[in-house]
């Protein structure tokens, strides 16, 4: 069973660093693109970036490149979305999500988000 | 910028059809998904590449793309069938965009 398994609620001050992570399983990790998706309370989904855990190729949103950094450890099939200085805005439920089709970067507009993690709450407050 | 304009809420009868609408330029010549979301859940993808729907998910859903508009179809909407729904698409520079999302009541 394809599953995405993330790391739970986190908080920190403003200012402070955080590293939050995503574990897949039952599927080759290395094959699949992931995402991360954020959802700010009572809001909608927006999409924070992209990486290919082969290679780590990646690829950010333009509203928030620079504003997070996200990797991998393809060894222990695990994709981390980190911060090196929070904000009280980033206070949000944090989604992982695996592209469903085996796609290059220059193919991803036929792909879709098939399976997500449980997500990850991140509360910044002082 | 591109973007993905959906109606933010919606409310049939039980056993009525929903239709759920998603706007945008040239909508048409991309790929949408649709996704659906309970409280306290995790997304669930409920229709791929425009009309494809993953195993799992009841044939009551369906979806068309055309023009600048894509559209998801509940046949004979449930109670279970509440939720938030959003389409996403990939734009002109391959980023990911979601629409703003639809709150479906059934009542």
């Amino acid at each position: 069973e394809v599953q995405l398994v993330q790391s739970g609620a986190e908080m920190r001050k403003p200012g402070e660093s955080l590293k939050i992570s995503c574990k897949g399983s039952g599927y080759s990790f290395t094959s699949y693109w992931i995402a991360w998706v954020r959802q700010m309370p009572g809001k909608g989904l927006e999409w924070l970036g992209i990486i290919y855990p082969n290679d780590s190729d990646r690829k950010y949103s333009p509203s928030f490149q620079g504003q997070v950094t996200i990797s991998v450890d393809k060894s222990i099939n695990t994709a981390y979305l980190q911060w090196n200085s929070l904000k009280a805005a980033d206070t949000a439920m944090y989604f992982c999500a695996r592209l469903g089709a085996v796609t290059s970067r220059s193919s991803l507009e036929i792909n879709f988000f098939d399976r997500w993690g449980q997500g990850s709450q991140v509360t910044v407050s002082a | 910028s591109y973007d993905l304009t959906q109606p933010p809420s919606l409310s049939v009868s039980p056993g009525q059809t929903a239709s759920i609408t998603c706007s945008g330029d040239k909508l048409g010549d991309a790929y949408v998904c649709w996704y659906q979301q309970k409280p306290g859940q995790s997304p669930v993808l409920v229709i791929y590449q425009n009309t494809r729907r993953p195993s799992g998910i009841p044939e009551r859903f369906s979806a068309s793309n055309s023009g600048n508009t894509a559209t998801l179809t509940i046949s004979g909407t449930q109670a279970i069938d509440e939720a938030d729904y959003y389409c996403q698409a990939w734009d002109s520079n391959s980023d990911v965009v979601f629409g703003g999302g639809t709150k479906l009541t059934v009542l």
